[in-house]
């Protein structure tokens, strides 16, 4: 199956924990992106990459930190520093030389007790 | 700063009817706008739009873009309880080829 995944559905983090969210993709895209989305809101863009070992922030970076050692895989850590953790977290691919449509993988959701 | 908003925030109607979802937006140096649909989970992707006046139509929904005026809309006719999603607007930026989104549009189809 070609596609997105993010792992794990849901997560459960205690205050104070570094916590990291997979999203791993097959459909040899070059460009990834991280959103956090609250309830009644759109998407704000968290970072993203458009090539291996390179990333750059996006407009609420902070508290959080990405790596992008593979194409496929560009998983997101929320550190402690994040004051509001708790929301939806959606990763995108986006093959960069084609189309400026991003493909979403289905999503965590992480809740801070 | 761009900027997309979404207009009504939400709306009820029942199955049959046409709805109407409008995007405006303001972005430095624009490239395209999409459309989304969002039911609990992943984004789903509607349409592109790049040129003004140019109908996008996949079965039941269209949806079409004014450059000029700087709003897209979308439409749904002959609605169905399945059509109940949120529906989120982006704009892409020409220079980082980043989506700036809207707040989204909550539509509900009653039976």
């Amino acid at each position: 199956d070609g596609g997105i995944t993010q792992s794990p559905k849901y997560l459960f983090r205690k205050e104070g924990q570094n916590v990291t969210l997979s999203c791993e993709q097959n459909l040899n895209h070059d460009a990834m992106y991280w959103y956090r989305q609250d309830p009644g809101q759109g998407l704000r863009l968290i970072y993203y990459s458009q090539i291996v070992n390179d990333f750059q922030k996006g407009d609420i970076a902070e508290g959080y930190s990405v790596s992008r050692e593979k194409k496929e895989s560009f998983p997101l850590t929320v550190t402690s520093a994040q004051k509001n953790p708790t929301a939806f977290y959606l990763c995108a691919s986006r093959h960069e030389s084609s189309t400026d449509t991003q493909y979403f993988g289905p999503g965590t959701r992480l809740t801070v007790l | 700063e761009d900027k997309v908003v979404q207009s009504p925030l939400s709306l009820v109607v029942h199955e049959g009817d046409t709805v109407t979802l409008n995007c405006s937006y303001e972005v430095t140096n624009f490239r395209s706008l999409l459309w989304y649909k969002q039911e609990k989970k992943a984004p789903t992707f509607l349409f592109m739009l790049t040129s003004s006046g140019i109908e996008k139509k996949s079965g039941r929904l269209s949806s079409i873009l004014d450059k000029k005026e700087l709003f897209s809309i979308l439409n749904i006719t002959a609605t169905q309880t399945g059509d109940s999603a949120v529906y989120l607007c982006a704009v892409v930026d020409g220079s980082a080829r980043q989506l700036t989104f809207g707040s989204g549009t909550q539509l509900t189809v009653l039976p």
